[in-house]
């Protein structure tokens, strides 16, 4: 099925750890984004890449590294985890020439940092 | 940069009443206002949205209204039902060029009771 599909689905790591959210869409959309939520809070953009070869900071960049890999991939990574980034991650992706840019978002990886 | 403000945090009525979800937002320069249902566990599903030159959209029981002079746009429910209990996102966005990223409000949780 045509959609974003984030992995992995859940995740516990301890304070300290490193690990990569792994995030491909196959709608051939240019612009792929992460974001985080958190009760009360909404959607909080980290990064985005508005096309391949190019990144960009969001809303809560600190403590996160993006790569967009290729047209299909980006991922994001915890190089040092922390609690306070204990969250519900989603993927996103759009094409400015979908209606509304076809604004899509992954079911989302819920991360726990002990 | 843009910000968007959202009220209530908490919405309950009663199955069939009419339910009103409203959104202030801080950059004229928007021009893109998306709904967003999200369920328990999954990602944010667009309901409804509308773009800056329309003042209201409708689709069968939900319907958008946008003020671009007050900056405010609002989500109506009619008829709710017991299935429409979910947590409603606003957003706003300036689609031009080859991205556009969604400022999300914080969130209203409703709940139908049937």
């Amino acid at each position: 099925n045509a959609g974003v599909t984030q992995t992995p689905k859940f995740q516990v790591l301890k304070t300290g750890q490193s690990m990569t959210l792994q995030c491909a869409q196959d709608m051939n959309h240019n612009s792929m984004y992460w974001y985080r939520q958190d009760p009360g809070m909404g959607l909080r953009l980290i990064y985005y890449s508005a096309s391949e070869g190019t990144t960009d900071k969001g809303e809560v960049p600190n403590g996160y590294n993006v790569s967009r890999l290729n047209k299909r991939e980006f991922s994001l990574r915890l190089e040092s985890a922390a609690p306070s980034q204990t969250s519900v991650y989603f993927c996103a992706s759009s094409h400015p020439d979908r209606p509304n840019y076809g604004y899509t978002f992954g079911s989302g990886t819920r991360l726990t940092v002990v | 940069g843009e910000n968007v403000e959202q009220h209530p945090s908490t919405l309950s009525v009663q199955e069939g009443d009419s339910a009103v979800i409203k959104c202030t937002y801080s950059d004229s320069a928007s021009n893109y206002f998306p709904w967003y249902k999200q369920e328990l566990g999954k990602g944010p599903q667009l309901i409804i949205d509308i773009r800056s030159n329309v003042g209201e959209k409708k689709d069968q029981r939900i319907a958008v209204t946008l003020n671009k002079t007050a900056k405010h746009f609002s989500l109506h429910i009619t008829e709710t039902q017991p299935e429409d209990s979910a947590v409603y996102f606003c957003a706003a966005s300036i689609l031009t060029g080859n991205t556009g990223k969604l400022i999300f409000g914080q969130g209203t949780t409703l709940q139908v009771k049937p």
